[in-house]
């Protein structure tokens, strides 16, 4: 299985702040990487596929870089709606494996 | 307008099954290249796939849970089924559908709010 890690597992940040996530693959998947956005008892949030293709009516303020095995997700001006848990998801290869999330808070 | 929605019991005993429905719209699993699979997220944990189905009827499982998983599907009612034989504590969860694309990867790109389960005789 290809295994995900993703850090910080929790992250402190203001309204106005840029903040990174990354996420690691224990192989190479090249680009096939996605992060999702998750605010409990909602439906988790598809930001991007691809690692960088941000996906239709998502915020400009999201974008993600990386391809092998890192990976980033950037959020520039954190705005109070932001405030949620991510999580970057394999698409390589089945079984599909997540990173471990990344809370958010004010 | 594509929504998916779980539904199943929100407490099992231990070594019960537990069969939950996914009823979707906006889209059909008859369509090429449309899946719809199921992801479970225990409390403080990772998100953790557990199956998919394909258009075709294909499927696929997590290997670890292979034994006790069934996904079926049917297309009329626009649902998908999963069973998981011989519940345990740490099978709480809450457990999502999704739909799978696959034109870049095995994505998913719309899914449900979720069910919690949780197994406690």
């Amino acid at each position: 299985d290809i295994q995900m890690t993703q850090s910080p597992s929790s992250l402190s940040a203001s309204v106005g702040d840029r903040v990174i996530i990354t996420c690691r693959a224990s192989q190479s998947i090249s680009s096939y990487l996605s992060w999702f956005q998750h605010i409990p008892g909602k439906a988790p949030k598809l930001l991007i596929n691809g690692a960088s293709s941000l996906r239709s009516g998502v915020s400009s303020r999201f974008s993600g870089s990386g391809s092998g095995t890192d990976f980033t997700l950037t959020i520039s001006s954190l705005q109070p709606e932001d405030f949620a848990t991510y999580h970057c998801q394999q698409t390589y290869r089945i079984p599909l494996t997540f990173g471990q999330g990344t809370k958010l808070e004010i | 307008q594509i929504t998916l929605k779980e539904s199943g019991p929100t407490l099992v005993k231990p070594t019960q099954t537990l069969t939950l429905t996914c009823t979707f719209s906006g889209f059909s699993l008859s369509t090429s290249g449309v899946g719809v699979g199921w992801i479970r997220l225990p409390p403080g944990k990772a998100l953790e796939w557990l199956a998919l189905i394909y258009w075709d009827d294909d499927k696929r499982y997590s290997p670890s849970l292979r034994s006790r998983l069934t996904i079926t599907k049917d297309t009329s009612k626009n649902q998908v089924v999963l069973t998981l034989t011989n519940m345990d504590p740490v099978d709480t969860a809450t457990y999502f559908c999704a739909r799978r694309r696959g034109d870049y990867g095995e994505y998913f790109d719309y899914w449900g709010q979720g069910t919690l389960v949780t197994v406690s005789s």
